[in-house]
């Protein structure tokens, strides 16, 4: 069974870019034909789509955060990464990676503060 | 910009049955827009109980069931349980431009 873990720094200043990676186990990322998503939760609210990547390597964001994304996938280490910009105390969440939309890592929380 | 929506909250009673509801602001939900729902509790990721309208996700017992009733997206929980109590999202494919979109959630209280 597919898991999915998230990595990366907890705390980023503003106006500097949030880099996450997902680790991929229990299955190749080259395998089948998924895509592979990055979803975001602020503390006490809803869940949002930031955007995926399929293992051709094209994308798809969400309009709102579109200038600001960035998704790569290494199928060499079988990861998944997340890059966002310009980062404010708004992109402050729980940052989700998953297969598709269905298996899901456990989120890592990620505080924008300088 | 095209907002999906669901019910802030509902309540329902130990051994009874409540349907959530996914909709648009504009428009329909229909099986194409393939409705997957979710299931959170505090502290946790969310847990994907339906996908593509109806299909259960492995483990999730059968008294969770997904449909489209009228125009929108539907999860029935049938003899709701304590444990039930959470928050349910659902989310909709809008297009390959937009791609998916949440609902805001639903806080099911179990009393």
């Amino acid at each position: 069974q597919v898991q999915l873990q998230e990595s990366g720094p907890g705390l980023v200043k503003p106006s500097q870019t949030l880099s996450l990676t997902c680790t991929v186990s229990g299955g190749s990322i080259r395998s089948g034909s998924y895509y592979w998503s990055w979803i975001r939760q602020p503390a006490g609210k809803g869940l949002e789509w930031i955007g995926h990547i399929y293992t051709s390597g094209s994308t798809n964001y969400n309009p709102s955060l579109k200038s600001r994304v960035t998704i790569s996938v290494d199928t060499s280490k079988n990861q998944f990464s997340l890059k966002l910009s310009s980062v404010t105390a708004a992109d402050t969440a729980v940052y989700y990676c998953a297969r598709e939309i269905l298996a899901w890592g456990q989120g890592t929380l990620v505080t924008v503060s300088s | 910009q095209t907002v999906v929506t669901q019910e802030p909250s509902f309540s329902v009673s130990p051994g009874g049955t409540v349907t959530l509801t996914c909709g648009l602001s504009s428009g329909s939900v229909s099986t194409s827009y393939y409705p997957t729902w979710y299931q959170q509790t505090p502290g946790q990721a969310p847990r994907t109980l339906i996908y593509t309208t109806n299909t259960r996700s492995s483990g999730v017992p059968d008294r969770f069931s997904g449909s489209i009733l009228g125009n929108k997206a539907a999860l029935t929980i049938t003899g709701a349980q304590a444990d039930d109590e959470a928050d349910y999202y659902c989310v909709l494919f809008l297009g390959s431009g937009i791609s998916w979109v949440f609902g805001g959630g639903t806080k099911l209280t179990v009393l």
